[in-house]
């Protein structure tokens, strides 16, 4: 497969435990902000999102926490599988403007069996 | 299917020979983006349209040009490559509503310019 970064933070966990990801970000003025998987050989796929005024967003084995006091974001995904082996993005948003997302590097998760 | 498609897959060029990488996507999204991947730095945006027939430049739009001419099609033109535009690039489209902006992305497109 395609690597998408080298020197990558990496974590890795057992199958079936509960992984988390976090995330910095910079602009106190991002007001969304979401997640991405990309597994090797392919394009980023959304996971999931949440806005600025909450602060847990879930989903199907994941959820989001947002800390806009110290502008942190983590993803927790529960019972990891194998097949969420991949590179998980976090991105944030700024009201107005472009519209843009600023993407961060990712972290690799390797899941073993 | 709701898809981004993006054409070639996979290309290698030569230094100053044109090519374009077309994208097309089928959902009726306004906003379209092109990216680049490249090792250590993530994705960056490269231009981006809002729009039909309205672009603007990204992050690192130099050596590229973008058009939107309709609205599923956002095609990404390289005049004259060189080898630093070596790199995975990928086309997104997204719609934002309620403040939100989700980009779905194509497969991408790995290229190499010798």
């Amino acid at each position: 497969g395609e690597s998408v970064g080298l020197h990558l933070p990496t974590l890795s966990v057992q199958e079936g435990d509960n992984s988390i990801i976090n995330c910095a970000y910079s602009n106190s003025a991002s007001d969304y902000f979401i997640w991405y998987k990309q597994e090797s050989g392919k394009g980023p796929q959304f996971i999931i999102d949440i806005r600025s005024n909450m602060d847990k967003r879930q989903g199907q084995r994941v959820t989001v926490l947002l800390n806009k006091t110290v502008k942190h974001l983590s993803l927790q995904i529960a019972a990891t599988q194998p097949g969420d082996s991949a590179v998980y993005f976090c991105a944030e948003k700024t009201q107005g403007g472009s519209e843009k997302l600023v993407f961060g590097k990712g972290t690799k998760l390797t899941v073993n069996p | 299917e709701a898809q981004v498609t993006q054409n070639p897959r996979y290309l290698i060029t030569v230094t100053g020979k044109k090519l374009t990488v077309t994208c097309s996507q089928n959902m009726n999204h306004e906003y379209m983006s092109w990216y680049r991947q490249d090792p250590g730095l993530g994705l960056r945006q490269i231009y981006y349209s809002m729009n039909v027939e309205v672009t603007d430049k990204g992050d690192v739009p130099e050596g590229y040009k973008v058009s939107r001419k309709e609205k599923r099609n956002f095609p990404l033109i390289l005049e004259s490559p060189s080898p630093n535009q070596t790199s995975l690039y990928f086309c997104a489209s997204s719609f934002g509503s309620s403040g939100r902006r989700v980009e779905y992305f194509g497969p991408g497109t790995r290229l190499t310019v010798l």
